[in-house]
């Protein structure tokens, strides 16, 4: 069974401040999303990696995939209170170009002004 | 543009009961995965439908089933409701074809169906 554990559970943080939020697996996966919910809504996808050591940049958020494709971190530069969600890990299992996603535990970010 | 859409918003069902959700994918998309969100918790695939048949299942029991139909669009049917199916139901849809390194497994969510089984 193919499992992402995110870490922390959850982030509490003033304005201005950084963070780094952690996607972790024992096993391998064919392409990586980070996903941010807010209540009564789907998740919208940030960003999609799919190279081992793969680094890309929205903004104040940066996304990095592990080189060896099982794990990835978020950081996030200068927190606002807009970035208060919760963020989801989501790995892409197979080869077709729409595999199913296995998500992770989520990280619930809260931003105080 | 419309995105993926999701009807109903919330349903309120009893045990034993049984319950059709729906979704209408993001133009242009002819996959649709569906996906349980328990509260607190991160989503759980159930199956996902390409050209109107079931091309993947996740670790879900057979009370659960699905249909896709010509135009895309998708149900998904739960028999005999536990309350443990209380849940957002999440539908996404997503495009075979295209350049992989830029449409790799990227996944367009509705808003969801909130269901609450009494």
């Amino acid at each position: 069974t193919q499992l992402l554990e995110q870490s922390p559970q959850f982030l509490s943080i003033q304005e201005g401040e950084n963070l780094t939020v952690y996607c972790n697996s024992s096993s391998v996966f064919s392409s990586l999303q980070w996903y941010r919910q807010e209540p009564g809504e789907g998740p919208v996808l940030l960003v999609t990696v799919v190279t081992g050591g793969e680094v890309k940049k929205l903004k104040r958020l940066t996304f990095q995939f592990g080189d060896a494709r099982k794990d990835s971190s978020l950081h996030i530069t200068a927190a606002q209170p807009g970035d208060t969600g919760l963020y989801l890990c989501a790995g892409g299992v197979g080869e077709n170009n729409t595999d199913k996603l296995i998500f992770g535990t989520g990280t619930r970010l809260q931003v105080f002004p | 543009d419309a995105g993926v859409t999701q009807s109903p918003t919330h349903l309120i069902k009893t045990r034993g009961q049984q319950v059709t959700l729906r979704c209408s994918p993001k133009s242009g998309h002819d996959t649709v995965s569906w996906y349980q969100q328990a509260l607190g918790q991160g989503p759980q695939f159930i199956f996902q439908y390409y050209e109107e048949e079931e091309r993947q299942r996740g670790n879900f029991p057979d009370r659960f089933s699905g249909h896709q139909f010509p135009n895309y669009s998708s149900e998904l049917n739960v028999n005999a409701l536990l309350l443990g199916d209380s849940a957002l139901y999440l539908c996404a849809s997503s495009a075979q074809g295209g350049e992989w390194w830029l449409t790799k497994n990227i996944q367009y969510f509705g808003a969801g169906t909130r269901l609450s089984v009494l």
